[in-house]
């Protein structure tokens, strides 16, 4: 399958502070990304779809202005938590969709970021 | 948006048994696939099956599909304990949204 990169593997930060994170897709070019969050013991939850070159589609109950989303390229989404609290803290795992894969809509998932917010 | 629900929950085997995982989603999908998560970290793609196909095969993984009842199932043979994770189903329709179920806990005792 198509391989969906995550940079950083992990991240601690302060209270208060931003935080960026990158998801790469690294042997197709990826129109629509995925971003998803996982809480301990618990699930993934779609939070929002990244459109290349438009805004992007956040779930209900997802802050649009806290996780700030931009897809600026075809192989390049980023998620940036905004004054990060530790709520926030959470295993947070991007997808991207691979366009070769026609009506079969292929989506590979990357190995994901955990987030620690102290 | 499309959602896997995986069964059983939890499931404990010992070591060479076989593990069966299921799966069952709402609507329509165009492929499905399976993931393992070790606790504590990410997730590793395990196989896709498309919607065309009804069986598949990846070493000690055999996946089927039944698009009629829209379930799916992971057989893992003679399971070790390095098996031990969650499994997780991602059934995709063409909206491309999944949303993943709880999954199922393997815990498989040497």
């Amino acid at each position: 399958g198509a391989v969906v990169s995550q940079h950083p593997s992990w991240v601690i930060c302060k209270s208060g502070t931003s935080v960026k994170i990158e998801c790469r897709s690294l042997d197709f070019q990826a129109t629509t990304m995925f971003w998803y969050r996982q809480f301990p013991k618990q699930s993934l939850m779609l939070m929002a779809t990244s459109n290349e070159g438009s805004k992007a589609t956040y779930e209900q109950g997802v802050e649009k202005d806290k996780f700030l989303i931009n897809h600026a390229s075809l192989t390049l989404s980023t998620l940036t938590v905004t004054s990060a609290h530790p709520e926030d803290s959470s295993f947070y795992i991007c997808s991207a969709r691979d366009p070769a894969s026609g009506e079969y809509n292929e989506q590979f998932f990357g190995p994901g970021t955990r987030l620690t917010v102290l | 948006s499309q959602q896997g629900e995986e069964d059983p929950q939890a499931l404990s085997i010992q070591e060479g048994e076989n593990a069966t995982m299921n799966c069952s989603y709402k609507t329509s999908i165009n492929n499905l696939q399976w993931y393992r998560q070790n606790s504590g970290r990410g997730l590793v793609h395990l196989i896709l099956i498309r919607s065309n196909e009804r069986e598949k095969h990846s070493g000690r993984l055999r996946v089927t599909l039944d698009t009629s009842k829209k379930s799916s199932s992971l057989l893992i043979t003679a399971s070790r304990a390095a098996d031990t994770a969650s499994y997780f189903c991602a059934p995709q329709s063409n909206a491309g949204k999944s949303t993943f179920g709880d999954g199922t806990t393997l815990t498989v005792k040497p």
